[in-house]
């Protein structure tokens, strides 16, 4: 099946350094990736949609400045946390399919981030 | 209005018991509906698709009503393992994940 692997799965790094956090599919190509953030005992909020080859596309309230992804090919997607606060403290989460038609999206195992 | 709506529990249930969980949705054009299980600290998992038709995956049955916008799940003989967060999805017409904030069940002994 779908595999999606993500890295690292915990981090704590102090404020204002940066944190990346890799997202690999292991055995399909995605030429879409999604990047989540979830909050204890909340939904989970779509970040933003990576694509292979172009600029993400962020969702309404998400900076880009700050959280930068990167989809340099059909197997890697990376976020990188920037300036890191506090506040960026959360559980985020990438996920993939293999194509539009499959609707059984895989998920990493997510990063835990803590920054203090 | 939230997008897609849960009860967020908790659910206490004694073990063996039938608990059924509700989900309704704002956007009528969804075209795929979807429970995924949640464990604490861990990422989502599909725990499987809904259809109009309804379908069945062993003590699971989910149901989908597209004229009221409701989604529902049934766990039958409940086990141990299934406490979790159970958390309900609609994709839309862009393909766009739209995620409930989730139900906590919890199975008692």
């Amino acid at each position: 099946g779908a595999v999606v692997s993500q890295h690292p799965s915990r981090v704590i790094c102090k404020s204002g350094t940066s944190v990346k956090i890799e997202c690999r599919s292991l055995d399909f190509q995605a030429t879409t990736m999604f990047w989540y953030r979830q909050f204890p005992k909340k939904s989970l909020m779509l970040m933003a949609t990576s694509n292979e080859g172009s600029k993400a596309t962020y969702e309404q309230g998400v900076e880009k400045d700050k959280f930068l992804i990167n989809h340099a090919s059909l197997t890697l997607s990376t976020l990188t946390v920037t300036s890191a606060h506090p506040e960026d403290s959360s559980f985020y989460i990438c996920s993939a399919s293999p194509d539009r038609n499959n609707y059984g999206y895989t998920f990493g195992s997510g990063t835990r981030l803590t920054v203090v | 209005r939230k997008e897609v709506e849960q009860d967020p529990g908790p659910f206490n249930v004694p073990e063996g018991a039938t608990v059924a969980f509700n989900c309704t949705y704002s956007n009528s054009a969804s075209q795929s509906f979807f429970w995924y299980r949640q464990d604490c600290r861990k990422e989502p998992k599909l725990l499987m698709s809904v259809y109009s038709s309804g379908n069945e995956d062993g003590r699971f049955t989910a149901q989908l009503n597209r004229a009221s916008q409701y989604i529902s799940l049934l766990i039958r003989d409940s086990k141990l393992s299934d406490s979790a967060t159970y958390l309900c999805v609609v994709m839309d017409s862009n393909y766009q994940l739209i995620w409930g904030a989730g139900t906590k069940l919890i199975i008692k002994p």
